[in-house]
């Protein structure tokens, strides 16, 4: 069982739309998680960080979290082309950072 | 954010040359310190931990002889690939921890892109 599991993507959605990502975690005791945008060919950009349980808004970005179920998503309000990317979700364990696979996104103009 | 800086960006070599590549904090200390490795169309995939002062660890499949880590300061740790071959060609990524508040808040280098010929 991997340990961070993302949706597989790609995901394409028009401009001025709204993006959702979804993430899964297999440890129960993870506390800190993370999402990544990661342009072609670049090293991955820290975009949102949460270890509460709720919701986190910075900017166009909302990131949800949900101990209980294991879940976490990330949510993209009025997605532009610059958007468009490999969105990378992580967990923490044991000061090590796990990642899921990546969900690549392509906002349509 | 946090700045990280790798060097080079991009090295090509021969069969069997070592390669160093530089990762450096350049706005804050860096107690620990991570090194990855990401093959074209995979995620990233942690090779080793590095903490200054002391031996860095190695997650397990990773060749500590093969990759040697050094982690002499607060804002330098280095990766040397040790006789590379050409399944060694990768995109090697740093991380660096920051302290305080966001302690598991990693901020990334811009990558090195190693090909080996």
């Amino acid at each position: 069982q991997k340990e961070v599991e993302q949706n597989s993507g790609p995901l394409s959605v028009p401009e001025g739309a709204i993006a959702s990502l979804n993430c899964t975690y297999s440890d129960r005791v993870s506390q800190s998680f993370f999402w990544y945008r990661q342009y072609s060919g670049k090293s991955p950009e820290l975009i949102m960080s949460i270890y509460s349980n709720g919701d986190k808004e910075d900017g166009r970005f909302t990131a949800q979290l949900n101990k209980a179920s294991q879940y976490v998503s990330l949510l993209i309000r009025d997605s532009q082309p610059s958007d468009s990317a490999t969105y990378l979700c992580a967990v923490n364990n044991d000061y090590k950072l796990s990642f899921g696979a990546g969900t690549t996104v392509t906002v349509r103009a | 954010g946090a700045v990280v800086s790798q060097h080079p960006s991009r090295v090509i070599c021969k069969s069997g040359t070592s390669v160093k590549i530089e990762c450096r904090s350049l706005d804050f200390q860096a107690t620990t310190m991570f090194w990855y490795r990401q093959f074209p169309k995979q995620s990233l995939m942690l090779m080793a931990t590095s903490n200054e002062g002391s031996k860095a660890t190695y997650e397990q499949g990773v060749e500590k002889d093969k990759f040697l880590i050094n982690h002499a300061s607060l804002t330098l740790s280095t990766l040397t690939v040790t006789s590379a071959h050409p399944e060694d060609s990768s995109f090697y990524i740093c991380s660096a921890r920051a302290g305080g508040p966001s302690y598991n808040e990693q901020f990334f280098g811009p990558g090195t892109r190693l090909t080996v010929l």
